[in-house]
């Protein structure tokens, strides 16, 4: 069984300062990991992905994450804000060995003030 | 290049009504997948097709049905509409196991 746990379902930041989205997964497999961004009456665009090879993932627009198997952990994290990354962000789980059903998390809405 | 386009964009219908969605997967991509998204929550997976057949499915009931056609294209059929199919309906193409890439949606709306 997998599944994903988006730790807050709201993220409040200025523009310009540094943004942190959390995400813990369990899975039974060693997992796929990805983040998506959704903007309003928009399907999902892929921010990242994590498929076992280097723990520190860099994704678009500024944004990386870190894989911790230890703690089970994939936060999503971006140096500096801006307006335009105001969006829903979904942490993804998908299982190895062949079965691929994604389990998303319920979202992360970042909101960016000026 | 377009990318994945799904149409209607918004619909409208009662219950106990049927209705079919429809999805154009982005050139070069095979396998086509289905989701469904409540308000307020994440994506959950109904089904994935690949090579005109169901490959995988999630947690729903058989009154949600799909097909893919020999150009890759799929429709989604919802039976006996319930007010809780009320929800955006995102469809997603790869090709493969390299990541989705998603369309806009169909808005569903039940009456």
């Amino acid at each position: 069984a997998q599944s994903v746990t988006q730790l807050d379902s709201h993220v409040s930041v200025s523009e310009g300062t540094p943004v942190l989205l959390r995400c813990n997964y369990s899975s039974s497999y060693s997992p796929s990991l990805f983040w998506y961004v959704q903007h309003p009456n928009k399907g999902l665009q892929l921010l990242l992905k994590y498929t076992s090879a280097a723990t520190l993932v860099k994704g678009i627009n500024g944004f990386e994450a870190e894989f911790k198997k230890s703690e089970t952990s994939f936060h999503l994290t971006k140096p500096s804000a801006h307006m335009s990354d105001a969006a829903e962000y979904f942490c993804v789980v998908s299982g190895a060995g062949g079965s691929y059903i994604p389990t998303f998390g319920r979202g992360t809405s970042l909101i960016v003030h000026p | 290049d377009a990318g994945v386009t799904q149409s209607p964009t918004h619909l409208i219908k009662t219950r106990g009504q049927q209705v079919t969605l429809r999805c154009s997967p982005k050139s070069g991509h095979d396998t086509v997948s289905w989701y469904q998204q409540a308000l307020g929550q994440g994506p959950q997976f109904i089904f994935q097709y690949y090579e005109e057949e169901e490959r995988q499915r999630g947690n729903f009931p058989d009154r949600f049905s799909g097909h893919q056609f020999p150009n890759y294209s799929s429709e989604l059929n919802v039976n006996a509409l319930l007010l809780g199919d009320s929800a955006l309906y995102l469809c997603a193409s790869s090709f493969g196991g390299q990541p989705q890439h998603f369309g806009d949606g169909t808005r569903l709306s039940i009456l």
